[in-house]
């Protein structure tokens, strides 16, 4: 079975642009959710999705949002991208809301 | 907010010897998970506990949940180099799931 999985794997993005990560569930996992991780640091929650229903969101700005869709599958979109918005962004699927989850590889976004 | 701390931040031990790493919350957890993440990888699921003074183990890991479900441990016994990695725990609170700043152990050949 194929695990989580994630595109692009790195991206470079300037200032105040948009940008849009993808993440594929393993089959059969009906939650996603997001993180952003810092290096050196632990994994910043950012959204959980179930049912293409938003069931948690961590506390970043309004420009971060996702969605998923009836596939499961889920995107990110993080608009008027800032410096600080560089990082590895992960997402994570499991068969529901407490389950344990299987991260994806992740997205390395670098902001300049 | 809710705070998930870890303490040591960072261990560096022999191989053989023991490695625990501590967890604890400013807020009463609904469960917690232990995940691992090697250098350059991301995490991967251990455990989760759900049950007040829950202990499970896993060959030479042992897992525990406080009483109170606000604190938890891993305990790894006579470790081995393949143990290398950030130990993280994650607490949900609500609908929120916050993990820690990890533990990164080393392990001495």
């Amino acid at each position: 079975d194929a695990g989580v999985t994630q595109s692009p794997t790195h991206l470079i993005k300037t200032r105040g642009q948009q940008v849009t990560l993808r993440c594929s569930p393993i089959s059969g996992h009906k939650s996603v959710s997001w993180y952003q991780q810092v290096l050196g640091q632990g994994p910043q929650f950012i959204f959980q999705y179930y049912e293409k229903e938003e069931r948690g969101r961590g506390n970043f700005p309004d420009r971060f949002s996702a969605r998923q869709f009836p596939n499961y599958s889920s995107e990110l979109n993080v608009n008027a991208l800032l410096l600080g918005d560089s990082a590895l962004y992960l997402c994570a699927s499991s068969l529901a809301v407490d389950y344990g989850y299987t991260f994806g590889s992740g997205t390395r976004l670098t902001v300049v | 907010g809710q705070q998930v701390m870890q303490i040591p931040q960072y261990q560096h031990v022999q191989e053989g010897e023991d490695f625990t790493t501590y967890c604890n919350s400013s807020t009463t957890l609904s469960n917690i998970q232990w995940y691992k993440q090697r250098p350059g990888g991301h995490p991967v699921f251990l455990i989760q506990l759900v049950k007040s003074g829950e202990v499970k183990k896993q060959k030479r890991l042992t897992f525990q949940f406080g009483e109170a479900k606000k604190n938890s441990s891993l305990h790894i016994t006579a470790t081995q180099t393949t143990d290398v990695g950030t130990y993280f725990c994650a607490g949900k609170d609500g609908q929120n799931f916050v993990f820690g700043p990890g533990t990164r152990l080393s392990v001495l050949p």
